[in-house]
């Protein structure tokens, strides 16, 4: 069992919807929860952490974690074209800290 | 400007060369890490260093060797030990070294092929 899993998509949505991504984790003693995207060829970029249960709202972007559940979300609201990319859960492994990375969710946004 | 920088951009060699890719930041931040990605996949963790003169292996250290001479400096060479080593080659840091969970940031990466 891989312990961050993603959807691996690609997950089209048309522009000005709210693209959901999710992530599962088998580690239940997690702490911090990382969303990055990533542009073709290019280096991830973070764009959200949360640390406790509930909502993170940051602008057009919300990241919800239910640790019960062992999962993370991430909602994009108002998709537009530029959020085409993939996005990467990053979780810390509760024995050292080091991040774990799902594979990443590719989002296409379509006008 | 505060970041990371990772060069060269692209990198190519032969089969049965060692080389060394560079990373350096100027945020002040005590860890540095180092990834692979191939594609379709998760990052996966070569190296990391918590404080100056002190790494760890992380997940697959084969094939390849750091060091952590100076707090902004987090070389990586990879070896002809390696089997595989084309890939995309990700430094991170982060400001923490005590505990890893801040959160990390990335340089603009390597990509290196080797043939």
């Amino acid at each position: 069992q891989k312990e961050v899993e993603q959807n691996s998509g690609p997950l089209s949505v048309p522009e000005g919807a709210i693209a959901s991504l999710n992530c599962t984790y088998s580690d239940r003693g997690s702490q911090s929860f990382f969303w990055y995207r990533q542009y073709s060829g290019k280096s991830p970029e973070l764009i959200m952490f949360i640390y406790s249960n509930g909502d993170k709202e940051d602008g057009r972007f919300t990241a919800q974690l239910n640790k019960a559940s062992q999962y993370v979300s991430l909602l994009i609201r108002d998709s537009q074209p530029s959020d085409s990319a993939t996005y990467l859960c990053a979780v810390t492994n509760s024995n050292d800290y080091k991040l774990s990375f799902g594979a990443g969710t590719t989002v296409t946004v379509r006008a | 400007d505060g970041g990371i920088t990772q060069s060269p951009k692209y990198l190519f060699r032969k089969e049965g060369q060692n080389v060394t890719l560079s990373c350096e930041q100027n945020l002040n931040h005590d860890a540095m890490y180092w990834y692979r990605q191939d594609p379709g996949q998760g990052l996966r963790l070569i190296y990391y260093s918590q404080i100056v003169n002190d790494f760890q292996k992380g997940d697959i250290a084969e094939g390849y060797s750091v060091s952590r001479e100076k707090k902004e400096s987090f070389p990586l060479t990879v070896t002809s030990a390696q089997k595989n080593p084309t890939a995309f080659y990700l430094c991170a840091s982060s400001i923490d070294g005590e505990r890893l969970s801040y959160e990390q940031y990335f340089g603009p990466g390597t990509r290196l092929t080797v043939t």
